[in-house]
């Protein structure tokens, strides 16, 4: 039973540019959720992703953008980068509900902005 | 206010002792859910153990329970006869709101690093 899996590992870009990350939740569940965890602090949320549409959004800018497709799986976009938007981003699925609310995350992409 | 308060950045803990990690939290909804992660070195969070505000049991899994005082708001998690594999950083983190139609982020404490020591 594959757990959730995120490309890529580690990521280098340079202010400006733009960052796509991807996620798979695991296998049965339906809902992917985005958090954004900065060095020595706890993940921050940044949306969450049902049927396709954006459910719940935290406190980030519009140049954060996801989706989500019919398989379930999901894309974090980050636009215009800043050096602060350095951080591990972590993506966690949940699943369908009824079967409980609890969040499973993945390993994680490492996202440096130089 | 923050909504999650971990107040121990840092604990040591001598290898086969039980630890306590301490975890308070403040919302005015009367349903909400409790979670405690544990994040190892290589980044993933692992899910390790669930408190809903009705359950009258503390949670128990395994080497891990929950102890729950709801008038108190505190959630702290419990690992009995720790393990050099334990060591990492805990995170405690609480849903708003009832399950699947309240809010549907978690929000994280800043965590505990806890240390097992040999």
């Amino acid at each position: 039973d594959a757990g959730v899996t995120q490309s890529p590992t580690h990521l280098i870009k340079t202010r400006g540019q733009q960052v796509t990350l991807r996620c798979s939740p695991k296998s049965g569940h339906d809902t992917v959720s985005w958090y954004q965890q900065a060095l020595g602090q706890g993940p921050q949320f940044i949306f969450q992703y049902y049927e396709e549409e954006e459910r719940q959004r935290g406190n980030f800018p519009d140049r954060f953008s996801g989706h989500q497709f019919p398989n379930y799986s999901s894309e974090l976009n980050v636009n215009a980068l800043l050096l602060g938007d350095s951080a591990l981003y972590l993506c966690a699925s949940s699943p369908p509900v009824g079967r409980g609310d609890t969040q499973y995350f993945g390993p994680g992409t490492r996202l440096t902005v130089l | 206010a923050q909504k999650i308060t971990q107040t121990q950045p840092g604990m040591f803990v001598q290898e086969k002792e039980a630890v306590t990690l301490d975890c308070t939290y403040d919302t005015s909804d009367q349903s909400y859910g409790l979670f405690w992660y544990k994040q190892p070195s290589s980044g993933e969070m692992i899910f390790l153990i669930y408190q809903g505000s009705y359950d009258e049991q503390n949670a128990t899994e395994g080497r891990y329970s929950l102890n729950f005082q709801k008038a108190r708001k505190s959630a702290n998690l419990v690992i009995s006869a720790s393990q050099l594999g334990d060591s990492a950083m805990y995170f405690c983190a609480m849903r708003e709101g009832p399950s699947g139609a309240g809010s549907y982020q978690l929000t994280f404490g800043k965590g505990t690093k806890l240390s097992v020591i040999p």
